[in-house]
């Protein structure tokens, strides 16, 4: 079965410092991996994708993901953090025994950034 | 803003009622899912509807049950409410695969 993992529930960052929010998967066969953001009372906002191809993925909002299939891993950066990317983050996969829109989310990490 | 509508944005009920969600798609979409977030969780997969039909559904009772209307609205009907069902239901309309479009949520508390 496709899984993915958040080990972090919330990470701190300052503002125009780096930032990375970590997910690991499990899945048989090739990996649809995805990052959404959802901001309080509002549904989830589509940040980028990896299908194939070049494993740095790039998004919106400046945001990127790099796959590395060594390390099972789809984590999302973004060079400069504004306090604006505070929100929860979601990775999720492709469960490729269900319908083409069936995804499975992970549990979410809180993204805090300081001014 | 998305383009996906959800009614009502909150809404109580008590344990044993059923509750009917509404969602309208973004225009253009012909395919709408349904997920359920409880409370600090990721959303998980109730099913989804492709032209009316139902074609893909996770781990929930029949119980949940939908509906797809020809301009690719929905409904999501949930019988004999349980306390655990309270939740975020969120649809989501896509065109392309896997890419989805979420309205913000109907916020549900089961008494």
């Amino acid at each position: 079965a496709q899984s993915v993992a958040q080990p972090e529930d919330q990470v701190n960052v300052a503002e125009g410092n780096p930032l990375t929010v970590k997910c690991t998967y499990s899945v048989s066969g090739n990996p649809y991996l995805f990052w959404y953001v959802q901001y309080p009372n509002r549904g989830l906002q589509f940040l980028l994708k990896y299908i194939t191809g070049d494993n740095l993925v790039k998004g919106s909002y400046g945001f990127e993901a790099e796959f590395n299939k060594s390390q099972t891993s789809f984590h999302l950066k973004k060079p400069s953090a504004l306090v604006s990317d505070s929100a929860l983050y979601f990775c999720a996969v492709r469960d490729w025994g269900g319908a083409t829109n069936k995804l499975i989310f992970g549990t979410g990490t809180l993204l805090a950034v300081q001014p | 803003e998305t383009g996906v509508t959800q009614s009502p944005t909150h809404l109580i009920k008590t344990r044993g009622q059923q509750v009917t969600l509404r969602c309208s798609s973004q225009s253009g979409h012909n395919t709408v899912s349904w997920y359920q977030q409880a409370l600090g969780q990721g959303p998980q997969f109730i099913f989804q509807y492709y032209r009316e039909e139902e074609n893909g559904r996770g781990n929930f009772p029949p119980r949940f049950s939908g509906l797809q209307f020809p301009n690719y609205s929905s409904e999501l009907n949930v019988n004999a409410l349980e306390l655990d069902d309270s939740a975020l239901y969120l649809c989501a309309s896509s065109s392309e695969a896997e890419k989805l479009f979420f309205g913000s949520g109907t916020q549900l508390s089961v008494l």
